[in-house]
């Protein structure tokens, strides 16, 4: 089955600690997205990338980085930079056309300690 | 630049009565328009899409929304809701992708309650 997949589900990390969340896609899209989800609040947009080797800062890339060295694969590490780091992490893909939705993972939960 | 407004955070409705969320956006190019329900601790899913075809967007689980150009809404009806239906709903622009850079922007979000 095509779809997005995020691991871990469930993260908890110590203070000072960089953690690395995964996301793949078969679904053979150009764009993979970034998101952070806090409590009772919308998507905030952390990084995107629109096609391998290239990406490009959101709204609240600092503290996270990125990379995209294959198309299906889109890393995002939580580095010790990012303050607050307690959320829930979205990961998003679509066709590079105004028209095309985005396909979202199931969401990976980070908990600093 | 675009933005989007959903004009309820909180949405409380008895099983089998209708449903209104609202949104209303802002565009300096033709928007496509997106509505995504979001269950507790889950990805966002797709309800349906307005991409210049027709105004009235049926989608899944009985959705559907209206595209209002003159009004710049596109709110999101159900005419019988279920306990199912309880959930957070986003509404989402995309515009003109070089323009926006191929971003979306997504509403603040409307949680809805369903009452038995």
């Amino acid at each position: 089955d095509g779809g997005i997949t995020q691991s871990p589900k469930y993260l908890f990390r110590k203070e000072g600690q960089n953690v690395t969340l995964s996301c793949e896609q078969n679904l053979n899209h150009d764009a993979m997205y970034w998101y952070r989800q806090d409590p009772g609040q919308g998507l905030r947009l952390i990084y995107y990338s629109q096609i391998v080797n290239d990406f490009q800062k959101g709204d609240i890339a600092e503290g996270y980085s990125v990379s995209r060295e294959k198309k299906e694969s889109f890393p995002l590490t939580v580095t010790s930079a990012q303050k607050n780091p307690t959320a829930f992490y979205l990961c998003a893909s679509r066709w590079t056309t105004n028209t095309g939705e985005l396909f979202f993972g199931e969401g990976s939960r980070l908990t600093v300690l | 630049a675009q933005s989007v407004t959903q004009l309820d955070s909180h949405v409380s409705v008895s099983e089998g009565t209708p449903v209104l969320l609202r949104c209303n956006y802002s565009s300096s190019y033709s928007p496509s328009l997106f509505w995504y329900v979001q269950h507790p601790n889950k990805g966002l899913q797709l309800l349906l899409k307005y991409t210049s075809a027709a105004t009235l967007v049926k989608g899944i689980n009985g959705f559907e929304a209206e595209f209002k150009k003159s009004e710049t809404s596109f709110h999101l009806t159900k005419p019988s809701a279920h306990m199912s239906d309880a959930a957070e709903y986003f509404c989402v622009v995309s515009d003109d992708e070089k323009a926006a850079g191929n971003k979306l922007t997504f509403g603040g979000g409307t949680r809805v309650l369903v009452k038995p």
